[in-house]
């Protein structure tokens, strides 16, 4: 099954305003990583979160990560028009057969608009 | 961070047919990987690219359907066999930069195909 699990599936705000997602996970992990994708192309690597780290700073992107509720957050502020994009969190299992395997969650579909 | 580059960025297909994609990273990388995503899905995990050895095929994946290439520490190429419009998908491709605790994956753009 998904090992990560993201809400809301669809987030719509106006410019300015703070937006929030949230990816939940199943196992122990050993980093998650966020991404942004837009209109179906590559990924752009956000930022990485360790498993010892609960926090973490990049910009306007705020990662929080909570081990024990298996669950981390992505907050963007000041969201701009160009933060429109579909945002992934993915577990780093690590460790024996899973070194370096990403799992995706399913992903949430921002809207900023103007 | 690391530049991935992938070739070709799109192609349209026949029903039986084979592409193959390149993958081609700008510094040497022991793990790259190759997922796939269907149409409004997220990624799924097609195999690991080994470098000298087999690639590592995820349940639901095989040789025959997804070969995969891994020549040098740069470069790995995915080949999607006898394709089907199923088949139809982004191909991305991705490489773990170490770091002293963990590793970041950074991705290719993607290949966008579509099968008729």
């Amino acid at each position: 099954s998904q090992q990560g699990e993201e809400d809301p599936q669809a987030l719509s705000i106006q410019e300015g305003e703070n937006a929030t997602m949230n990816c939940s996970y199943k196992t122990s992990i050993n980093n998650l990583q966020w991404y942004r994708q837009n209109s179906g192309r590559g990924l752009v690597h956000l930022i990485l979160i360790r498993s010892n780290e609960r926090e973490k700073h990049s910009g306007r992107l705020r990662v929080t990560l909570d081990t024990s509720k298996k669950s981390s957050s992505l907050l963007i502020t000041a969201s701009r028009a160009a933060d429109t994009a579909s945002y992934f969190c993915a577990t780093d299992l690590s460790g024996g057969t899973s070194y370096g395997k990403l799992t995706f969650g399913q992903g949430t579909i921002l809207t900023v608009h103007p | 961070s690391a530049v991935i580059s992938q070739k070709p960025s799109r192609d349209i297909c026949q029903r039986g047919t084979s592409l193959t994609i390149q993958c081609q990273v700008d510094s040497q990388v022991t793990m790259m990987f190759w997922y796939r995503q269907q149409p409004g899905q997220s990624l799924t995990l097609i195999a690991t690219a080994n470098q000298g050895s087999e690639a590592t095929y995820e349940s639901g994946f095989v040789i025959d359907k997804f070969p995969i290439s891994r020549p040098n520490l740069t470069f790995s190429t995915l080949t999607v066999s006898n394709m089907s419009p199923e088949d139809s998908s982004i191909y991305l491709c991705s490489a773990n930069l170490w770091d002293s605790f963990a590793n970041e994956q950074f991705f290719g753009p993607g290949t966008r195909l579509t099968v008729l």
